[in-house]
């Protein structure tokens, strides 16, 4: 089974700080079909889960320009650059290409 | 407007079972693969099963398997999870999601508990 490692458990930021979130696969999650079915979701308070990133990289419609998505392979990268304080929440790193893992989540506190 | 609305949960015994159903609206939904995914109280994500298209193919982690069915009716929008032999470790909010993660139901409660 895939085991997505996330990281750090846990950010605090100020407002308009840039930050970063790693998620890191046991396995490649690159398909056969040359896709990799990595995703980032939010989570806020209350709230069930939102798409932010799909395919690595790519911005979910409606979503701010200010979260972006990089990595290949094993390694994946979620950043904000300058967060705002609607951001707060839960992150989630979930690979698709092999069943469906989710990792153990990033916790943005606003400080 | 794309709507999933779960129903179904509540409080249940071990050992009993319980059907959460899902009604989808406003989008294509015998077009997507469909998951149920649940959250323990506190807890992070947790796939539960999977569905294609057609309702032909599923597939469960093991913590599931044999005791969960998924199923769905594409005539009714309506995606389906069977659940026996509840545990105590299955309390959770369940939420079905479209494949694409871009479309999320509110979630429903379950409670295992004697």
């Amino acid at each position: 089974d895939v085991v997505l490692t996330q990281t750090p458990p846990t950010l605090s930021a100020t407002i308009g700080q840039s930050v970063s979130i790693s998620c890191r696969s046991s396995q490649s999650l690159l398909h056969s079909n040359g896709n990799t079915y990595l995703n980032w979701l939010l989570q806020r308070p209350g709230q069930p889960p939102q798409l932010l990133i799909y395919l690595v990289s790519r911005l979910e419609s409606g979503v701010p320009n200010r979260f972006s998505g990089s990595g290949s392979g094993t390694d994946f990268t979620l950043k904000i650059s300058g967060v705002e304080a609607e951001d707060l929440g839960v992150y989630y790193c979930v690979q698709s290409t092999h069943a469906l893992t989710f990792g153990s989540g990033t916790k943005l506190e606003i400080k | 407007e794309v709507q999933l609305v779960e129903t179904g949960g509540g409080l249940v015994q071990p050992g009993r079972s319980l059907k959460l159903s899902c009604v989808a609206s406003g989008f294509t939904f015998s077009s997507y693969w469909m998951y149920w995914i649940r959250q323990a109280p506190g807890k992070g994500l947790e796939w539960v099963s999977s569905i294609n298209t057609d309702g032909g193919s599923t597939y469960y982690p093991d913590s599931v398997k044999g005791r969960f069915t998924i199923s769905r009716d594409n005539a009714e929008n309506t995606v389906y999870l069977q659940m026996n032999s509840l545990r105590s470790e299955d309390t959770a909010t369940y939420y079905c999601a479209n494949h694409d993660f871009d479309y999320w139901g509110q979630g429903v409660m379950v409670t295992v508990s004697s």
